[in-house]
C-alpha cells in the first residue's frame, strides 16, 4: 500500500475562506513531512515543513498540524485567494533512505470561486 | 532567489531513442535528485546522487537510466532506449546537504513525449 496519500482529491471554497487539505501517512518512522504546491505545468514548490518532534507549525497564512497518533497531516490556508489554486502534495522522508528521498501523496486539487 | 533550472522544458523523441535531460541545482546545494511524475498521478523518486555517485535510487531506476555531473554545474538524466512508459514529467530537485529532514527545491520539470 501507499505511504503518503489523500482523503480528499479535490477541494472548492471561496475566495477568503479558510481551506483544510488532509493527508494520511503510514510510516510511523517517517519524521520529516512538506507540503508542496504544484500549479500546472511547473514543479513542485516548497510551501512549509515540520519535524516529528514538533505538532504545529505556522507560515506565512499557512499552518500545518501534524498528529502522530493516528498519523494526519493537514495543511491550512487562511483567507484563501485565487492565487491558491493548485495541487496540494504531502510529502514525507523515507526514513530509512540515507538521503532523504521523499515519498509524495497523491495530490489535492485546490479550485478558489472569486 | 537561486532556483532549479531544466531544459529542455519539453521533449518529443521516438521509442527507442535516448534523451538526456538536463538540469542545473542550487549553486550551493550537495545532493541532486531526480523524481518523475506521469501524467494525473504522483511525483514519483528515481534517484538521488551525491559527490558523483548515486546515493540511492528507486525501482524505476533501473539500466535503461543513468545521471551523470559532467562538470560543476549540469546535472543530466540520461534515459536509453525510450519507451512509450517513460511519457511523464521529469523533476529535479537538489537540497544543501542532504539528511532526512532537509527541504528539496524542485525545477520546473521536462515533459517527456515518448511517439
Amino acid at each position: 500500500g501507499e505511504s503518503v496519500g489523500l482523503h480528499l482529491p479535490t477541494l472548492s471554497v471561496q475566495e477568503g475562506d479558510n481551506s483544510i487539505i488532509n493527508c494520511a501517512y503510514s510510516n510511523s518512522a517517517s519524521d520529516y513531512f512538506i507540503w508542496y504546491k504544484q500549479e500546472s505545468g511547473k514543479g513542485p514548490q516548497f510551501i512549509i515543513d515540520i519535524r516529528s518532534n514538533m505538532d504545529k507549525r505556522q507560515g506565512q497564512r499557512v499552518t500545518v498540524l501534524l498528529n502522530k497518533t493516528v498519523k494526519h497531516l493537514s495543511l491550512q490556508i487562511a483567507a484563501t485567494q485565487p492565487g491558491d489554486s493548485a495541487v496540494y502534495f504531502c510529502a514525507e522522508n523515507n526514513y530509512g533512505g540515507s538521503q532523504g528521498n521523499l515519498i509524495f501523496g497523491k495530490g489535492t486539487k485546490l479550485s478558489v470561486k472569486p | 532567489e537561486p532556483e532549479v533550472t531544466q531544459t529542455p522544458s519539453h521533449q518529443v523523441t521516438q521509442m527507442g531513442q535516448e534523451v538526456i535531460l538536463r538540469c542545473v541545482p542550487i549553486s550551493n546545494h550537495l545532493y541532486f535528485y531526480w523524481y518523475r511524475q506521469i501524467l494525473g498521478q504522483k511525483v514519483e523518486f528515481l534517484v538521488s546522487f551525491y559527490n558523483n555517485e548515486i546515493s540511492e535510487k528507486s525501482e524505476i531506476f533501473d539500466d535503461q537510466f543513468s545521471v551523470e555531473r559532467p562538470d560543476g554545474s549540469n546535472f543530466t538524466l540520461k534515459i536509453r532506449s525510450t519507451k512509450l512508459e517513460d511519457s511523464a514529467m521529469y523533476f529535479c530537485a537538489s537540497s544543501e546537504i542532504g539528511t532526512s529532514a532537509e527541504t528539496q527545491y524542485f525545477g520546473p520539470g521536462t515533459r517527456l513525449l515518448v511517439l
